[in-house]
């Protein structure tokens, strides 16, 4: 299927564990981003990537690592989870026109 | 990237239309004004951008005045289904992509 896609789409998890979400997206797009949004508030950028091997920091990046091997996929990696990390996870692409940045369906991640 | 500010709540009836302004003073010569839709546990979706004057699309109209420090996102004859959270953004081609969601303006449709 065309688009973009994420996994898993729910997961409870452990403080001090790892968790990696995954992302993956079908039109080749360069740029894809990760962000957070916390219950009642906008999105935070977290990481993006311009390209395969490319990524730099975004708004709130501490904690997270990311990695970008193939152009199709960007890996979000907590290290060691925290309560604080406990929201929903978004991951999108941009498209042709500016601004325009697809969504995929987003990852909603509890940690105790 | 310019910041935005937008009110934080409006509510509508169903067939009204709505109106919501977006203010972006400190917008820069080359940044677009694009507006997001989210509706709850979904990911944002793009509606409409524009540079100046009016943008009209199947979704939404987008105006735009001449000095372009504010923007007005007009949804026609709204319906319950357009109650939903709308984001103002302003960028351009040259910031990379990066895009700074504000807390967006949520719109609650009553019958």
């Amino acid at each position: 299927d065309a688009g973009i896609t994420q996994s898993p789409r729910y997961k409870i998890t452990e403080t001090g564990r790892q968790v990696t979400l995954m992302c993956h997206q079908t039109w080749s797009h360069s740029y894809m981003f990760w962000y957070r949004q916390d219950l009642g508030h906008g999105l935070r950028l977290i990481y993006y990537s311009a390209a395969a091997d490319i990524t730099d920091k975004g708004e709130v990046p501490d904690g997270y690592v990311v990695s970008r091997s193939k152009t199709e996929n960007f890996p979000l990696t907590l290290e060691s989870a925290t309560r604080s990390q406990t929201s929903v996870y978004f991951c999108a692409s941009h498209g042709p026109s500016y601004n325009e940045q697809f969504f995929g369906p987003g990852t909603r991640l509890t940690v105790l | 990237l310019a910041k935005t500010t937008q009110p934080i709540s409006m509510d509508s009836y169903e067939g009204q239309e709505v109106n919501i302004t977006c203010s972006h003073n400190n917008i820069a010569t080359n940044d677009y004004i694009t507006w997001y839709q989210q509706f709850p546990s979904q990911g944002p979706r793009f509606i409409i951008q524009g540079y100046k004057t009016k943008v009209t699309n199947e979704v939404a109209s987008l105006f735009i005045p001449a000095d372009r420090k504010s923007s007005t996102l007009s949804l026609p004859r709204v319906s319950l289904s357009d109650t939903a959270v709308y984001y103002c953004l302003v960028g351009g081609s040259s910031n990379t992509g990066k895009l700074i969601f504000g807390q967006g303006t949520t719109l609650q449709v009553k019958p």
